[in-house]
């Protein structure tokens, strides 16, 4: 099973502010994903990578961006966080080959006032 | 396209019933069935799964069998504990995909 971390777990900032919010994972994975989850709890993919230097736009348009300049750190920005902004962040790896479950860090709950 | 329909809830029952959350979906391939739980305040972790037809798949006394003629992949357990009580996703990951679709979750509430 992978490991999968994510930081802060909870983060509370003013409206404006830039952000980053942490995903490492250290099983070599080289797929990895951001998701955002709304109160409703239903999931949305608003980015994910399966490599180093690969990054693509998942199915919700976000105005966050990612990077993925090494294989276990994929972090997401917010340049200027709004409240629409509030939300639950989480992070998938999954491994290489034909196994297809990703695996999740414990999330990061935003809130921008 | 590849989509999940997933028993809408919230659920709520009552320690040592019976747990049946509903699951169908649509792929164009030979897709992977996943059913995972997320607990209050943490991120999602692998239930059990399925790869192919008929497969079983089963953990901590959870079900779900994968049955490609009726495009169904139900998760039950037999006797809920009130530790069980946590919103649980199906998803399906098709052949040859990289991502994973999604149900739109079921939040299971268990009474003592």
């Amino acid at each position: 099973e992978a490991d999968i971390y994510q930081t802060p777990r909870y983060l509370v900032i003013g409206t404006g502010k830039k952000i980053t919010l942490e995903c490492s994972q250290t099983m070599g994975h080289d797929k990895m994903y951001w998701y955002q989850q709304d109160p409703g709890m239903e999931l949305h993919l608003i980015h994910y990578s399966y490599g180093v230097n690969s990054t693509e736009k998942g199915d919700l348009s976000s105005e966050s961006t990612v990077s993925r300049i090494r294989t276990e750190h994929f972090p997401l920005t917010l340049e200027s966080a709004r409240p629409s902004h509030t939300s639950q962040y989480l992070c998938a790896s999954r491994a290489p080959g034909g196994r297809y479950e990703q695996y999740f860090g414990p999330g990061t709950r935003l809130t921008v006032t | 396209g590849d989509s999940v329909t997933q028993m809408e809830g919230p659920v709520t029952l009552s320690e040592e019933a019976f747990l049946t959350i509903n699951c169908t979906y649509t792929a164009t391939g030979y897709p992977s069935l996943f059913w995972y739980v997320q607990y209050p305040g943490e991120g999602l972790q692998l239930l059990l799964k399925a790869t192919k037809a008929d497969d079983k798949g089963s953990n901590k006394g959870f079900e779900a069998t994968y049955r490609k003629e009726t495009t169904s992949f139900h998760l039950e357990k037999g006797s809920v504990q009130v530790s069980d009580s946590a919103v649980y996703f199906c998803a399906l990951s098709d052949t040859g995909a990289n991502n994973l679709f999604f149900g739109t979750g079921t939040r299971l509430t268990v009474i003592p």
